[in-house]
């Protein structure tokens, strides 16, 4: 069975410029997770979907962040204008419930260096 | 507030020794628990979780935790460590409250010397 699947899985682009990360989730799961890792801060949640839907979107840094996902076979997760400070290995992960209990399912994640 | 601990940042053991990692929760509700590795360049991938039932659970690569609700503990043990156990593992709490997120701990790198 296919995992998820994320592209590309590593993007280098100088500052200023609009990185778009993609994620295709598991076929069948419903809730899709958005994750930045950084050697400072671990891991952290940037926002979460269910059913295609944005459920908590808390953890998005500021507003030159944001993340749609127009159907339930895909998702993007967009930087605009990018900052040094967004270098970090941003992970997509999808689950089947969104009542908890079941694993979440990671992407091999995207390496970003902004320069 | 709802939280996971792993006390130890970083543990070093000796190939063939046992092992175990300690993660403590604080969660209001029935917690779902997970034990993740991650290795270099990859993402996480699930060795273990805890729904109910027994406490003792057994997962992939010869791993398994201890549901202690007393001690709100969930420790990852393996009777033997291999070279290539060496990686990061993260504990993870989930339940009904939370929907689908899970909040995880800080991880363990875990070092195995030859």
């Amino acid at each position: 069975d296919a995992g998820v699947i994320q592209s590309p899985r590593h993007e280098v682009t100088e500052m200023g410029q609009e990185v778009t990360l993609r994620c295709k989730p598991i076929s069948g799961h419903n809730s899709l997770f958005w994750y930045r890792q950084t050697m400072m801060r671990g891991l952290e949640l940037l926002i979460y979907f269910n059913n295609n839907v944005p459920i908590d979107d808390s953890g998005m840094p500021e507003d030159r962040f944001s993340a749609k996902m127009p159907n339930a076979s895909f998702s993007t997760l967009k930087i605009q204008p990018s900052e040094p400070r967004d270098s970090a290995v941003y992970f997509c992960a999808s689950s089947s419930s969104k009542q908890g209990g079941q694993p979440q399912h990671f992407g091999d994640g995207t390496r970003l260096s902004i320069l | 507030a709802q939280s996971v601990t792993q006390p130890d940042i970083h543990i070093t053991v000796s190939e063939g020794a046992s092992l175990e990692l300690r993660c403590n929760y604080s969660y209001g509700a029935t917690p779902y628990l997970f034990w993740y590795v991650q290795s270099p360049g990859q993402g996480l991938q699930l060795l273990l979780k805890y729904f109910s039932g027994d406490t003792l659970v057994q997962g992939i690569k010869g791993f398994e935790a201890e549901f202690k609700r007393s001690q709100s503990s969930f420790n990852l043990r393996k009777p033997s460590v291999h070279w290539s156990d060496a990686a990061e593992y993260f504990c993870a709490v989930g339940g009904r409250p939370e929907g689908g997120k899970l909040i995880f701990g800080q991880g363990t790198e875990l070092s195995v010397k030859p």
